[in-house]
């Protein structure tokens, strides 16, 4: 299994700042994948970073509010532009894990961000 | 597109005891793959189970077991002998085979375990 960690683990932010959350893998991975939780929410994807290519975007997230990037295959970045309070999430990476029992997502500890 | 239904929103289970989560989906696909993840108040997402829809044989983990019909679209989870370390939120995921592994989870449960 993929050893996955994030930063900060959280943070408070004012309103119409920036923060990049950090995530790191203990492995080579082709594939990881941005997710918001809003409190008391299920998941929702914001994004799927390939290494080597733009992030691709689900409905409703787009690259000026999420910008993304992805230097490596062990790394990646999330970045929440001009935030305002409908911001505070949780906000998880995850990576693609390959077993031969079936697929599966590793998830990371997740980043609570609270925007005042 | 593929949605996930979990009608519990809160449940709770006294301890030793067994308990059902119910979970269904709607899709289209004949190839993809069903998961249980959990999330305890450290909000670390952890697999609990996976079931791959071609097989008719329900995934058992130990004290953890689904119970998958596919022409139902119904894959509940069933904790046996709960323990106080169940507690967490459990979400139910369909993952479509050959997407690129995008997940699609449903709202959660959030079960309690009551000494």
């Amino acid at each position: 299994s993929a050893v996955i960690s994030q930063k900060p683990s959280r943070d408070i932010c004012q309103r119409g700042t920036s923060l990049t959350i950090q995530c790191q893998v203990d492995s080579q991975v082709t594939m990881m994948f941005w997710y918001r939780q809003q409190p008391g929410q299920s998941l929702t994807l914001i994004a799927t970073a390939n290494q080597g290519s733009e992030a691709t975007y689900e409905s409703g997230f787009v690259i000026d509010k999420f910008p993304i990037s992805r230097p490596n295959l062990t790394f990646s970045t999330l970045t929440v532009s001009n935030m305002s309070p409908e911001d505070s999430s949780i906000y998880l990476c995850s990576v693609e894990g390959r077993l031969a029992r079936g697929n599966e997502q590793f998830f990371g500890p997740g980043t609570r961000l609270t925007v005042l | 597109a593929q949605t996930v239904t979990q009608s519990q929103p809160e449940m709770s289970v006294q301890e030793a005891e067994t308990v059902t989560l119910s979970c269904t989906y709607d899709t289209s696909e004949n190839n993809y793959y069903l998961f249980w993840y959990k999330q305890p108040p450290s909000r670390q997402m952890i697999l609990v189970i996976r079931q791959e829809a071609y097989k008719q044989q329900n995934a058992t983990e130990n004290r953890f077991s689904v119970n998958f019909q596919k022409a139902a679209k119904s894959f509940s989870l069933k904790i046996s002998d709960s323990q106080l370390g169940d507690t967490a939120m459990y979400f139910c995921a369909f993952m479509k085979q050959g997407t690129g592994n995008q997940f699609y989870f449903g709202t959660g449960t959030s079960l309690t375990v009551i000494p």
